[in-house]
């Protein structure tokens, strides 16, 4: 089945540990990027990467890391998460040219003590 | 930056009526997208609509779009109470690096 995974759907951390959402697509998708969506903002694009070591930053990038050594694969990285990153996190991928029909993973929920 | 401004913001009818949510947008684009989210979940795709197009139907959804007035709109026929959820237009960036979302339409179905 087609489809992208994150991982974990759920995570409770406190401030300042280092945490990594993983995800993952079996599309064989040249694009990632990740979101954030959060109450009264809508959806706010963090990181894209275009291909394999393409990275690029979206409109909220602060805070954030992200690495892209494998097509499949788009981890997003807190080095030292804040509360004001407590969100739902989605991933999402597309073939290359066709960024705007994206698939979404199904989040992370991600709570920063 | 916000591309799509969905109205109204929340929607509640009965089973069967037909519900009807609307999309603006700010620049040109090429095409629209609609997804829905159901509470706190992950974002499904409905359908997209191409600038050339005026009219989409697939299934019990039906999608206008008038480049004109850059506007769009989403018509569910028949609601059930499983239509609940969030309803996002959704347009690429200039760039076409990233989907500009609405805040999105909530909807609720009740039986």
């Amino acid at each position: 089945e087609a489809q992208v995974t994150q991982n974990p759907r759920y995570l409770i951390t406190v401030t300042g540990k280092k945490l990594t959402v993983t995800c993952s697509q079996n599309m064989n998708h040249e694009y990632m990027s990740w979101y954030r969506q959060d109450p009264g903002l809508g959806l706010r694009q963090i990181y894209y990467s275009m291909n394999v070591e393409v990275t690029d930053k979206g409109d909220v990038p602060e805070g954030y890391k992200v690495s892209r050594k494998e097509k499949r694969n788009f981890p997003l990285i807190l080095e030292s998460p804040s509360p004001n990153q407590t969100s739902l996190y989605f991933c999402a991928s597309s073939s290359l040219g066709a960024q705007y029909e994206q698939f979404f993973g199904p989040g992370t929920r991600l709570t920063v003590l | 930056s916000q591309q799509g401004e969905e109205d109204p913001q929340a929607l509640s009818i009965q089973e069967g009526e037909n519900a009807t949510m609307n999309c603006s947008y700010k620049t040109s684009i090429n095409n629209l997208q609609w997804y829905r989210q159901n509470s706190g979940r992950g974002l499904v795709h409905l359908i997209l609509i191409r600038s050339n197009e005026r009219e989409k139907h697939s299934g019990r959804l039906r999608v206008t779009l008038d480049t004109s007035k850059k506007s769009s709109s989403l018509l569910i026929t028949a609601s059930r109470a499983a239509d609940t959820a969030s309803y996002f237009c959704a347009t690429a960036n200039q760039a076409g690096t990233a989907l500009i979302f609405g805040k999105g339409t909530t909807l609720s179905v009740s039986s």
